[in-house]
């Protein structure tokens, strides 16, 4: 069964305004997690990586783990046409070895 | 910075026929290699994964293969073709903090 479910399942936001997705896991063993956008047609992009509990932020991109709550969270600020995309939480425990577990996705669209 | 090169871009294929997709990685020696599969607009699942030439490990049965025969070279193949193959086929090795990284992937329609 899924084990990292994703919400919203879509999103539209105005240009300029800020999105948030969110992910929750089912397995307390999930201790790492990344998030990643795909472009329609390519391979998915890495876009941060958060391992510790708090926020992680890289430029209009912050993450946010809270691992007693199983929740991680996406907030991206001056959202662009750009990021309009597929986004992905995935998350890797520290037993399971080489097996990263996908969340369903999140449909960002960015309108003007 | 390592690079991902998969091939075809693209394949349309007659259910029953075989099938081979490859999967170069250049600039990482020994790379963890990946085979993801994509339907359209879905989620990620992990097919394969090798942590060294001649290994690999099957995480889920789908009528699917695959190999490494080199070092920096991953392929993922079939005898038979089902309607269920299709979708988009992703190669990804792992990087620094164990951070997967992908290739452009490999359409496939069976038809």
């Amino acid at each position: 069964q899924q084990k990292v479910q994703q919400s919203p399942e879509s999103l539209s936001v105005p240009e300029g305004g800020m999105a948030s997705l969110n992910c929750t896991s089912s397995d307390r063993n999930f201790q790492y997690f990344w998030w990643y956008r795909q472009h329609s047609g390519e391979g998915p992009k890495a876009l941060m990586s958060i391992f510790s509990d708090g926020d992680k932020k890289e430029g209009r991109f912050t993450a946010h783990l809270n691992k007693a709550s199983l929740h991680v969270s996406l907030h991206i600020r001056d959202s662009q046409p750009s990021d309009s995309a597929l986004y992905f939480c995935a998350a890797r425990a520290t037993s399971s070895g080489q097996k990263l577990v996908f969340g369903q996705g999140t449909i960002l669209k960015v309108y003007l | 910075a390592q690079t991902i090169h998969q091939w075809p871009v693209a394949e349309i294929k007659a259910v029953g026929s075989p099938l081979s997709l490859g999967c170069t990685i250049k600039g990482k020696s020994s790379p963890n290699l990946y085979w993801y599969w994509q339907a359209t607009g879905g989620t990620l699942q992990q097919l394969f994964y090798s942590i060294t030439v001649g290994q690999v490990e099957s995480v889920v049965q789908l009528n699917l293969s695959a190999s490494r025969p080199k070092d920096d070279q991953f392929i993922l193949s079939t005898e038979k073709l089902l309607l269920s193959h299709s979708g988009f086929y992703l190669c990804a090795s792992r990087g620094s903090q164990n951070t997967l990284y992908f290739g452009a992937g490999t359409r496939l329609s069976v038809l």
